[in-house]
């Protein structure tokens, strides 16, 4: 089964400076997609960012990108010149390319960010 | 085009009571989800819709969880004689077949009493 892990269950940062927030999964197939989401208080899920496994070029959405490793499973998301909006919960979600209903979540990272 | 959507936002109900949670895809969408968050934790995937298929109730925690899929479209997720344990926030999901991404809708907060 993958599995996805988020080591940190809360991050803080200064506004206007870059925070790393980390994610590694567990998995035996080689395609797949890996995605961070945001969920900040109003609980809406917005997606941040994706990555398709095939691809070796990391994503990148303005002020996110992230660190894909794929043999080290990591999939690392930074933020840049974060913002007081950032705050949130983060979410490392894995999907399988070939089951469409597999898709696993980690348990989320709170993002604090300090004006 | 409009997002997903869930009614209602927010549900207060009495322990033994049974709820209905609904939730309209994007157009389009024939993948439905539902997931359930339980306070400051991560998301547990409850059951998945594809066209006309047989859903996948896999993740359904018992048999008082129950859901449907109306003509490819709107769903309803059915919890009967709620417990207190079931109080959680349920999310709704849809995407395109085989796409990568899922579009959530704002949840429905359930509270058992």
């Amino acid at each position: 089964a993958q599995t996805v892990t988020q080591s940190q269950p809360e991050m803080s940062v200064q506004e206007a400076e870059t925070v790393t927030l980390s994610c590694t999964y567990d998995t035996s197939e080689s395609d797949y997609y890996l995605f961070w989401y945001k969920q900040p208080p109003s609980r809406q899920m917005i997606l941040v960012i994706r990555q398709e496994a095939y691809k070796q070029q990391n994503a990148t959405e303005n002020r996110f990108s992230v660190n894909f490793q794929k043999a080290a499973k990591s999939f690392s998301l930074k933020i840049s010149d974060s913002q007081l909006g950032d705050a949130a919960m983060y979410f490392c979600a894995y999907r399988s390319l070939y089951n469409n209903n597999d898709m696993r979540f980690g348990a989320g990272t709170r993002l604090t960010v300090k004006p | 085009g409009a997002g997903v959507s869930q009614s209602p936002s927010n549900k207060v109900t009495e322990k033994g009571k049974d709820v209905e949670l609904r939730c309209d895809p994007i157009s389009g969408h024939t993948a439905l989800y539902w997931y359930r968050q339980s306070l400051g934790q991560g998301l547990e995937f409850l059951i998945y819709f594809q066209g006309n298929s047989a859903p996948d109730k896999s993740g359904l925690p018992s048999d008082r969880f129950s859901a449907e899929r109306t003509g490819g479209s709107v769903s309803t997720l059915t919890i009967q004689r709620t417990q207190q344990e079931d109080s959680a926030v349920y999310l709704c999901a849809s995407s395109l077949p085989w796409a990568g991404e899922q579009y959530f809708g704002p949840g429905t907060r359930l509270t058992v009493t």
